[in-house]
């Protein structure tokens, strides 16, 4: 079982449409990251955090640290949102690293 | 933000060959960065976290003779895989580290080998 789950592996969804990516994950963590992986492969970080909310344009990430427990939310979305998100933490203990998730792939259908 | 390079972005090679990949950080100074692979529909796993002026620590798994990690100076770090095979196709990508939780990634380089 990898430490980091995403949910769900794929998502499509219509034009305009409120989506929710989830992470969880099975032990202690420093920060975790919330990715972007385009068609061609880059990766571009969208947010880190260790608490609370963080909020950029249409994009919203939460953590809830009690519950192991991560969210990714785009409101409005749009076809150009279609691409993989990927959740990795930087789990404690013994030799820290970040590990990632296997991503989400979304599709947004005009 | 930070910019991260990595060359070449596609790499075709014959199988027995070595192949060097380069993974520079363009705007800021990074004294460690780190070297992933991923198999496709796979997760990213990080093969060796390489640091300036000393040697590269590797993940469990992962042959330090067979992926050579260079890291000569504060803005470059080299990847080379020595003797490919076809099972070391796939897809590299470096990250450097701005301060302890904060990486920025390269845009990857593929490798095939024939």
């Amino acid at each position: 079982k990898n430490e980091v789950e995403q949910s769900p592996q794929n998502l499509t969804a219509q034009e305009g449409e409120f989506i929710t990516i989830n992470c969880s994950y099975s032990v202690g963590i420093s920060a975790l990251h919330w990715l972007q992986q385009h068609p061609g492969g880059g990766i571009v970080s969208l947010f880190m955090l260790s608490s609370g909310k963080k909020k950029h344009g249409r994009l919203i990430a939460t953590i809830n640290i009690q519950e192991k427990h991560s969210s990714l939310h785009i409101t409005a979305s749009h076809p150009r949102d279609s691409t993989v998100y990927i959740c990795a933490a930087w789990l404690r203990g013994g030799n820290e690293k970040l590990t990632f998730g296997t991503g989400t792939r979304l599709t947004i259908i005009p | 933000g930070a910019v991260v390079s990595q060359h070449p972005s596609r790499v075709i090679c014959k199988s027995g060959t070595s192949v060097k990949i380069e993974c520079r950080s363009l705007d800021f100074q990074a004294t460690t960065m780190f070297w992933y692979r991923q198999f496709p529909k796979q997760s990213l796993m990080l093969m060796a976290t390489s640091n300036e002026g000393s040697k590269a620590t590797y993940e469990q798994g992962v042959e330090k003779d067979k992926f050579l990690i260079n890291h000569a100076s504060l803005t470059l770090s080299t990847l080379t895989v020595t003797s490919a095979h076809p099972e070391d196709s796939s897809f590299y990508i470096c990250s450097a580290r701005v301060d302890r939780y904060e990486q920025y990634f390269g845009p990857g380089t593929r490798l095939t080998v024939t």
